[in-house]
């Protein structure tokens, strides 16, 4: 079955520091997702990705879908204490399947 | 105005019992889902539902069954309950059906979580 590769699987930094993640797949997807999970809340999205080569950005969020349509990554400039959590990235092969889950990178950050 | 909401938060119970959880959603959304979240923050989906009908079924034992009284809810009924059933339950809700609209994102409720001793 599918996979998604999410790395990587924790990250502790230093707050005003810029972070990177990224995830690869198995197959190619048409839809890419990055979600944030907070300690004991449900995952919320944070940007949707639905073209090769797109670049969307969210406030200090940048997301893109990558060319061969098998990955994506996620930046966050500047991190603040807020930032810390699990972020998820998740896809989708065709608009009417299900989506897949990465396992998650958690993001610790230092004061 | 919690747009989706789940209870119990907290599920303590014993091995080989039946218990619930509810799911209810005030969005007006077509397409409801439980996911399984285990230990290792794995988040898998479990079922869909879209107008009340059952459009995935992932392979989950028969001791899980849903049901779907109307489109604003989806409950989850686990039947002899095991060990392994520990877990954070999410569900999740979202515009587009079996249609899938590309822009179809899903909103998920704050998760319950099961613990079978």
């Amino acid at each position: 079955g599918q996979q998604l590769n999410q790395s990587p699987q924790s990250m502790f930094i230093q707050e005003g520091e810029d972070v990177s993640m990224n995830c690869t797949s198995s197959s190619i997807f048409n839809t890419w997702l990055w979600y944030k999970q907070d300690p004991g809340e449900g995952p919320v999205l944070l940007i949707a990705l639905y073209k090769a080569g797109e670049l969307t950005s969210n406030g200090r969020l940048t997301a893109q879908f990558g060319i061969t349509r098998k990955d994506s990554f996620l930046n966050i400039s500047a991190s603040i204490p807020s930032d810390v959590g699990i972020y998820f990235c998740a896809g989708r092969y065709s608009s009417a399947s299900k989506i897949i889950f990465g396992s998650g990178t958690r993001l610790s950050i230092r004061p | 105005d919690t747009a989706v909401s789940q209870t119990p938060k907290y599920l303590v119970t014993q091995m080989g019992n039946d218990k619930s959880i509810k799911c209810e959603q005030n969005l007006g959304h077509d397409t409801m889902y439980w996911y399984k979240q285990d230990s290792k923050k794995f988040l898998k989906i479990m079922f869909s539902y879209n107008n009340k009908e059952l459009i995935i079924n992932e392979t989950v034992p028969n001791r899980f069954s849903p049901k779907s009284p109307d489109k604003a809810h989806l409950n989850l009924h686990i039947n002899s309950l095991e060990l392994g059933d520990s877990a954070v339950y999410f569900c999740a809700s979202s515009q587009g059906g079996t249609s899938g609209a590309i822009t179809d994102t899903q909103y998920f409720g704050p998760g319950t979580r099961l613990t079978v001793l």
